[in-house]
């Protein structure tokens, strides 16, 4: 098994501040890693694929970046909305997925 | 839009079969990965199988649930199915399908709205 962890499993920042998460793999994924968003009581949201790509709908604010077993996702200027849990999941062997990073909104 | 729906039990007994089942509206199950992914507060997020539909049909399973899983389609009803067998209170979570982006299984852009799954007697 390929497993994510992923950091920090908490956060709590302002609207406006530059969020970090980072997802380390326990071996190269290349760059076959995916984020999802997810609010309590729904299901997760794709936001990216292939590390790096942008999926439709997702606002500009956010980005990815890395590969091999260092990535991160970042959000330019945190919103309200975007009070969430974010995943990181690899799909270069099977699927796995991170544990999850909460990120609050102070 | 394309919509998924699960149904089934939301209690099942230790060491009986969890059957669910996913709707899929206003789109064909030809031709897409259909996956089951389940969360639970001990593991987390974690990938099934997946079963793909083309006339024929493909799966693949996690390892670690193999033994015991089955991932079915029933196109006559755009459906496709999860079986798990000898549950344990370890099976408890919140049950999710979910679609294959594109034409892979590599990431996930449709869900359904998920159902939870206790396991007890």
């Amino acid at each position: 098994d390929i497993q994510m962890t992923q950091s920090p499993s908490t956060l709590s920042a302002s609207v406006g501040d530059r969020v970090t998460i980072t997802c380390r793999a326990s071996q190269s994924v290349g760059t076959w890693l995916a984020w999802y968003q997810q609010k309590p009581g729904k299901a997760p949201r794709l936001l990216m694929y292939d590390a790096s790509n942008m999926e439709s709908g997702v606002p500009s604010r956010f980005s990815g970046s890395g590969s091999g077993t260092e990535f991160t996702l970042t959000i330019s200027s945190l919103q309200p909305d975007d009070s969430a849990t974010y995943y990181c999941q690899q799909y270069h062997t099977y699927r796995t997925f991170g544990q999850g990073t909460k990120v609050e909104i102070k | 839009q394309v919509q998924l729906q699960e149904s089934g039990p939301g209690l099942v007994k230790p060491s009986e079969t969890l059957s669910l089942t996913c709707t899929v509206s206003n789109g064909s199950i030809s031709n897409s990965y259909w996956t089951w992914i389940r969360q639970s507060p001990g593991k987390g997020l974690e990938w099934i199988g997946y079963v793909y539909y083309f006339g024929g049909r493909s799966t693949n399973y996690n390892p670690s649930l193999k033994s015991r899983v089955t991932i079915s389609v029933d196109a006559s009803k755009n459906q496709f199915s999860l079986k798990l067998t000898s549950v344990t209170a370890a099976d408890t979570a919140v049950y999710y399908c979910a679609r294959g982006k594109g034409t892979d299984w590599n990431t996930f852009d449709l869900w359904g709205q998920g159902t939870m799954v206790t396991v007890s007697s």
